[in-house]
């Protein structure tokens, strides 16, 4: 079982929908990252979260410590957002940097 | 302020060789990390600099390996290329180890 889980995988939605991405992870951690990367480009750090809630924009990513449980979400959602949105954890016991889940593919449509 | 900076952008090498990649962090930053990125595994951590000490070591063989200067910037290497090297390899650079992280555009390897 990999220690970092997303879901949906895959997300097809229409333009102005609200989305969420969810990602539960199994190990102890310091700090939850949610990491952006359109087609062919490069990857974008949108959050680092220890605790609480932060919001950029349309953007908002929420963490529950104690549930080990992580969401992002995005309001009014535009075909520019079409990205893989993966996220990461920097583990307090492993020897890794970060520690990746499988990344969660969004296509909106116009 | 200039982002992180990877060099070269493409590269095609043949099996058996070895290549060098080179990373620039964002100034200021001390820690650099470094990922590979197959369509297959996804995302995975090689290895982490700080100050010039590897910090963290993923699960790569030998064939990989890095070093940082003491103006923070990092190269890696990989030595007799296989096939199954052929990735997307990322770069990031924090301020310190324990900070946000800021991706480089990658090196695009492909060993043929």
């Amino acid at each position: 079982k990999n220690e970092v889980e997303q879901s949906p995988q895959n997300l097809t939605a229409q333009e102005g929908e609200f989305i969420t991405i969810n990602c539960s992870y199994s190990v102890g951690i310091s700090a939850l990252h949610w990491l952006q990367q359109h087609p062919g480009g490069g990857i974008v750090s949108l959050f680092m979260l220890s605790s609480g809630k932060k919001k950029h924009g349309r953007l908002i990513a929420t963490i529950n410590i104690q549930e080990k449980h992580s969401s992002l979400h995005i309001t009014a959602s535009h075909p520019r957002d079409s990205a893989v949105y993966t996220c990461a954890v920097t583990s307090i016991q492993g020897a890794q940097k970060l520690v990746f889940g499988q990344g969660t593919r969004l296509t909106i449509n116009p | 302020k200039a982002g992180v900076t990877q060099t070269p952008r493409y590269l095609i090498k043949t099996r058996g060789q070895q290549v060098t990649l080179s990373c620039s962090p964002i100034s200021g930053h001390r820690s650099v990390s470094w990922y590979q990125q197959t369509p297959g595994q996804g995302l995975q951590f090689l290895f982490e600099y700080f100050s010039e000490t590897q910090r963290n070591k993923g699960n790569f063989p030998g064939r990989f390996s890095g070093r940082q200067f003491s103006n923070s910037r990092s190269e890696m290497n990989v030595s007799t290329l296989e096939l199954g090297d052929s990735a997307l390899y990322l770069c990031a650079s924090s301020l310190l180890e324990s900070t946000e992280a800021f991706f480089g555009q990658g090196t695009r390897l492909t060993v043929v």
